[in-house]
C-alpha cells in the first residue's frame, strides 16, 4: 500500500479540465511544500511536471498546475489534450526515515 | 543538455546481486543528488533512496535497508546502485534521476529480471 493516496483513474474529454488528488498526512504532504507530480507514458521514464507544490519546470505547458490544501495536494490539467493521456504520480518529502514517498498513481484517460 | 544514461538490462538468479550504473552529463555532478526509483511490471513507482553526489550521504527506503548500497564516482560523474540477495519481487525497471527537491531529469531505466 502506497503512503500517498491517489484515485486509480480519472477521465475527461478534450478541452475539459480534470483534477487528480493526492492525500497524505501531516508528516508528508501537509507538513512540507515539497510535493512533486510526474507524468509517465507507457514504456517511458517519468517526467517531472510540477515541483514544490505549484512550480512548473521549463517546457511544461501552463495547462498543468499544482496546489495544496492541508494534507491533500492536487494536480489540475486544463484544456485536456490527447497527449495528456498517461499515468500521473505524486510524491512528497516525508519526515519518516524514508526521504520521499510516492502515490499509487492515477491513470488519466482522454475520452 | 542534462542526460543520465544507465547500464543495460540484467538477468540474475535469486540470491545474486546486481549493480546498475547511471552516468550523468550536462551539469555539475556534485551540485545535485541522485535518486533511485524502481517500478515492478504493471505497478507504480517505488522510492528506493538518494545519495548526495557532493559528500556521499545516503538515505535508503526502510524496506531495502541492509540490501541496497548507493555510491558515486565523481571522477566519472557516475552513480551506482547495488542490490543484494535478489528475490523474484525485485524484478523491475530501475531508474536513476537527478535530485534536488524533486527528481527532475531521469535515466532511461534498466530492466532487472530475477529468475531461476
Amino acid at each position: 500500500q502506497s503512503a500517498l493516496t491517489q484515485p486509480a483513474s480519472v477521465s475527461g474529454s478534450p478541452g475539459q479540465s480534470i483534477t487528480i488528488s493526492c492525500t497524505g498526512t501531516s508528516s508528508d504532504v501537509g507538513g512540507y511544500n515539497y510535493v512533486s507530480w510526474y507524468q509517465q507514458h507507457p514504456g517511458k521514464a517519468p517526467k517531472l511536471m510540477i515541483y514544490e507544490v505549484s512550480n512548473r519546470p521549463s517546457g511544461v505547458p501552463d495547462r498543468f498546475s499544482g496546489s495544496k490544501s492541508g494534507n491533500t495536494a492536487s494536480l489540475t490539467i486544463s484544456g485536456l489534450q490527447a497527449e495528456d493521456e498517461a499515468d500521473y504520480y505524486c510524491s512528497s518529502y516525508t519526515s519518516s526515515s524514508t526521504l520521499e514517498v510516492f502515490g499509487g498513481g492515477t491513470k488519466l484517460t482522454v475520452l | 543538455q542534462v542526460q543520465l544514461v544507465q547500464s543495460g538490462a540484467e538477468v540474475k538468479k535469486p540470491g545474486a546481486s546486481v549493480k546498475v550504473s547511471c552516468k550523468a552529463s550536462g551539469y555539475t555532478f556534485t551540485s545535485y543528488g541522485i535518486s533511485w526509483v524502481r517500478q515492478a511490471p504493471g505497478q507504480g513507482l517505488e522510492w528506493m533512496g538518494w545519495i548526495s553526489a557532493y559528500n556521499g550521504n545516503t538515505n535508503y527506503a526502510q524496506k531495502l535497508q541492509g540490501r541496497v548500497t548507493m555510491t558515486t564516482d565523481t571522477s566519472t560523474s557516475t552513480a551506482y546502485m547495488e542490490l543484494r540477495s535478489l528475490r523474484s519481487d525485485d524484478t523491475a525497471v530501475y531508474y536513476c534521476a537527478r535530485y534536488s527537491s524533486s527528481s527532475d531529469y531521469w535515466g532511461q531505466g534498466t530492466l532487472v529480471t530475477v529468475s531461476s
